[in-house]
């Protein structure tokens, strides 16, 4: 069964870099993700599409402090420089061969 | 610029209906796969439901099957979503969203409408 597994939440400082992890299932290593952000009270925005061999692609206007990585079954989210406004939840997204759709649980990022 | 615009949130008590409607711009939609995604308060995103460009292929999270019925009409650019015998666990901010072409990521997404399941 194809499941993404994230931490509930994350912390780090003002102009800190921050990495997020995102876990596939066994057997699904070789999947790529997507990775969104919610800001509080705010609908999500797509940051990033990322394959299992690090590339990525990412959203319209999103800043280059974000990039994705991935090593095995891992895919990550590094934001670096943070600021006040990436506090947020952030959600890992993967898919099969039909039209099905998985989220992962979710990361809250606090930005102290 | 892609917008995606979603109506028709609302209270409803339990076991009624209720249909969601998204209003397409800014891209060419009979080209894309379109979906519902759901946020109960609180909580995280749940995949609801998803249908190709063509209507040819649907497919529904298995909390919603054969509850929820999802649509779209490529001439009005529009996206639906059917909800019959609501409950009160569907209570959430549906949004709709907008597949790549080709990726099958979610690139764009509505600013979500609110279902409120309560007698």
């Amino acid at each position: 069964q194809l499941v993404l597994t994230q931490s509930p939440s994350a912390s780090a400082s003002l102009g800190a870099s921050v990495k997020l992890t995102c876990t596939l299932s066994s057997g699904h290593s070789s999947y790529a993700i997507a990775w969104h952000q919610q800001q509080p009270e705010k609908g999500p925005r797509y940051l990033m599409k990322l394959n299992s061999d690090g590339s990525h692609s990412k959203g319209d206007g999103i800043p280059d402090r974000f990039s994705g990585s991935s090593s095995g079954a891992e895919r990550y989210l590094t934001i670096s420089s943070l600021q006040s406004e990436d506090e947020a939840d952030y959600y890992c997204q993967t898919w099969g061969t039909g039209i099905h759709k998985v989220f992962g649980g979710g990361t809250k990022l606090t930005v102290l | 610029e892609v917008q995606l615009v979603e109506s028709g949130g609302g209270l409803v008590q339990p076991g009624r209906s209720l249909r969601l409607s998204c209003a397409a711009s800014g891209f060419t939609f009979d080209d894309y796969a379109m979906h519902w995604v759901r946020q109960a308060p609180g909580k995280g995103l749940e995949w609801v439901s998803g249908i190709s460009w063509n209507s040819g292929s649907i497919d529904y999270a298995d909390s919603v099957k054969g509850r929820f019925t999802i649509s779209r009409d490529n001439a009005k650019n529009s996206l639906y979503l059917q909800m019959n015998s609501l409950r009160v666990e569907d209570t959430a901010f549906y949004y709709c969203v907008k597949e790549t072409l080709g990726d099958k990521a979610f690139d764009y997404w509505g600013q979500g409408t609110l279902v409120t399941v309560s007698s």
